[in-house]
């Protein structure tokens, strides 16, 4: 069975521009949540989406957006962005919105120059 | 606010050189304490849940152990293949839809 899947693997943007990453969650997933990774730290929770509506948002600014599809795959967007926003935005899918094991992707890594 | 603390922040050991990494943390109602072990580059990977003070997880050279305030992992003649980055996790009751990670633990094991 395929894992969960994001695309693209790896961008390069320069500051103000917009970027959208896009996650499949692992079949009969309904789940996806979104973390930043920044070198050298864990994981921090962005968005937790569960049947389509957002459960929950972590501290980012506005410029940080989310949706989740019919077919339970997920959108990031970010917007105007800065440098500080260079990362690895990981994508985790799970069975349902509460307790339980998050299953990752191999991420995004976005350069901001 | 839940909070994780792992230590140390890097570990090297020789083959065969058994040893644990600590992960410390603070949460109002535990629902799950999770284990991730991370290559560079890549997506963390699951190895643990323990839901409750007492509760112990193997697989192959590691072993989770649960207390009230304080995790585990216990790595037994380790190999060069279990170099990486080991991830603890909370979910707490307050926030029961995101997990809080630690900065996790550097394992280098050398041959």
């Amino acid at each position: 069975d395929a894992g969960v899947t994001q695309s693209p693997t790896h961008l390069i943007k320069t500051r103000g521009q917009q970027v959208t990453l896009r996650c499949s969650p692992i079949s009969g997933h309904k789940s996806v949540s979104w973390y930043q990774q920044v070198l050298g730290q864990g994981p921090q929770f962005i968005f937790q989406y569960y049947e389509k509506e957002e459960r929950g948002r972590g501290n980012f600014p506005d410029r940080f957006s989310a949706r989740q599809f019919p077919n339970y795959s997920s959108e990031l967007n970010v917007n105007a962005l800065l440098l500080g926003d260079s990362a690895l935005y990981l994508c985790a899918s799970a069975w349902t919105g509460g307790t339980g094991e998050l299953f990752f992707g191999e991420g995004s890594r976005l350069t901001v120059l | 606010e839940d909070q994780v603390t792992q230590s140390p922040e890097a570990l090297r050991l020789q083959e065969g050189e058994s040893s644990s990494l600590n992960c410390s943390y603070t949460v109002s109602g535990l629902r799950g304490l999770f284990w991730y072990r991370q290559d560079p580059g890549k997506g963390p990977e699951f190895l643990f849940t323990l839901y409750s003070a007492g509760e112990e997880k193997e697989k192959e050279r590691l072993k989770a152990t649960l207390t009230k305030k304080e995790s585990f992992l216990h790595i037994t003649a380790p190999k060069p293949e279990d170099s990486a980055t080991y991830l603890c996790a909370v979910q707490g009751g307050g926030s029961n839809y995101k997990l809080t990670f630690g900065k996790g633990t550097l394992l280098t094991v050398n041959p």
